[in-house]
Parts: C-alpha cells; structure tokens; sequence
C-alpha cells in the first residue's frame, strides 16, 4: 500500500525566511510525485510532478526535488500570498489513484 | 483556473437523503477523479473512471456511486446520508491515469 508522510505538519516563517517542507513516500514502483497548493475551502492547485530521483523543478520561489525515498519543497523568500496548505501526494505502478499525505501548512507572516 | 468545473458549490441536506454531485473534466480530459477531504482524513480517492469506464475503486462506501457520460462528464450519487458524510468532494481530471490530475473546486456536502 502507497504511504506519504509530510512534515511538518505546521510551520510558521517570517516573510524572506527560506525553509524547505519534507515529504516521505514507499510506494512499488514511483511512477510520479506530484506537490499541490490548496488554499482554505479551495482544489488543489497543481504545481509539479517528478518522475525519477535526482530530478528538480522550479517556479518562481518553489523548487521541489526528489531521492528515492522523500521530496522536498524548497521556499525561497517567501512572501504571505505563499501561505497555504502544500499537499505531496504519489501514484506507483499499476495504481490508477494518487495517494495523498495530510499536508503542511505554511504561514508567511508579513 | 483549473478548467474543471463541479456543481453546486454547496449543498445543504438531511441525515436519509440522497443527492448528486456533477463534475465536467477539462476539455480533451478522459479521467476523472473524485475524491472526499474532511479535516480528520485528508483527501480521499473514492473511484476512477476513464472514457466512461470504471477504473479504480478506493475508500468508496457502498451508498455512493459515480458514472461518466458519453460527454465525459460524471456524476457522484450519494445515498442515505449520515452525519459523516459531511465533507469536501472534489473531482480531478487528468488526459490519463499517469498524468498529473487537474482539481474543481469542489462541493461542500453539509448533513444536518
């Protein structure tokens, strides 16, 4: 069975603080990892997918990586528009679903 | 804007009641995804279906139920109601199973 792990569950950064938010994955066989924005009472917003380790995508502050075993979400000088709940989630060989981990939220204050 | 669009944005009803959810998946979008989030569970897979057909089948209880149309959009049926139940149901799209999913912005089930 797919698992995701994110942590922490909660964190708060001043605005310009950088910090990196973790995501634990066992899944058969990855066949891609996927981070999410979900701001309160909305869907997810899709903002990347990595298929193999070592590799990295960026867009505008955010910057996600993966190894074998986790993903980070790297935040660059945040700003409070970035505060929102980032969701990790995976999907393995012969699933047709994504498994989702419970989320970090992150607060940016000003 | 995603693309996806769900209706209503909210519902309202009561424990026994039986209501239906609505999703059109983006334009040239096969796949579609629904999905349950309450604030103890996190996002739920409930059922995929893919070009009108079943696919995968997750934590879905037995009262619901979910089909695509011929024009690809796909309903959620929910049945006796409970208290519960009371969640966010959103539906995803994607062109196909690997592919990253692209979410609505969901319904507010409320049972009163």
């Amino acid at each position: 069975e797919d698992q995701v792990t994110q942590s922490p569950e909660a964190l708060r950064l001043q605005e310009g603080e950088s910090s990196s938010l973790n995501c634990s994955y066992t899944v058969s066989g990855l066949r891609g990892l996927f981070w999410y924005r979900q701001d309160p009472g909305k869907g997810p917003e899709f903002l990347f997918t990595l298929y193999s380790a070592g590799e990295e995508k960026e867009k505008e502050r955010l910057k996600a990586t993966l190894t074998k075993k986790e993903s980070f979400l790297h935040i660059t000088a945040p700003k409070p528009e970035d505060s929102a709940t980032y969701l990790c989630a995976v999907t393995g060989a012969g699933s047709y679903q994504l498994t989702f981990g419970k989320g970090t939220k992150l607060s940016v204050i000003p | 804007d995603s693309g996806v669009t769900q209706t209503p944005k909210h519902l309202i009803t009561a424990t026994g009641q039986r209501v239906t959810l609505r999703c059109s998946p983006r334009s040239g979008d096969l796949s579609v995804y629904w999905y349950q989030q309450s604030l103890d569970q996190g996002l739920q897979f409930l059922i995929q279906y893919y070009n009108g057909e079943e696919r995968a089948k997750g934590n879905i209880l037995e009262r619901f139920s979910a089909q695509q149309f011929p024009d690809l959009h796909s309903e959620l049926n929910l049945s006796s109601l409970e208290l519960g139940d009371s969640a966010l149901y959103f539906c995803a799209s994607s062109a196909d199973y690997y592919n990253e999913q692209f979410f609505g912005p969901g319904t507010r089930l409320t049972v009163l």
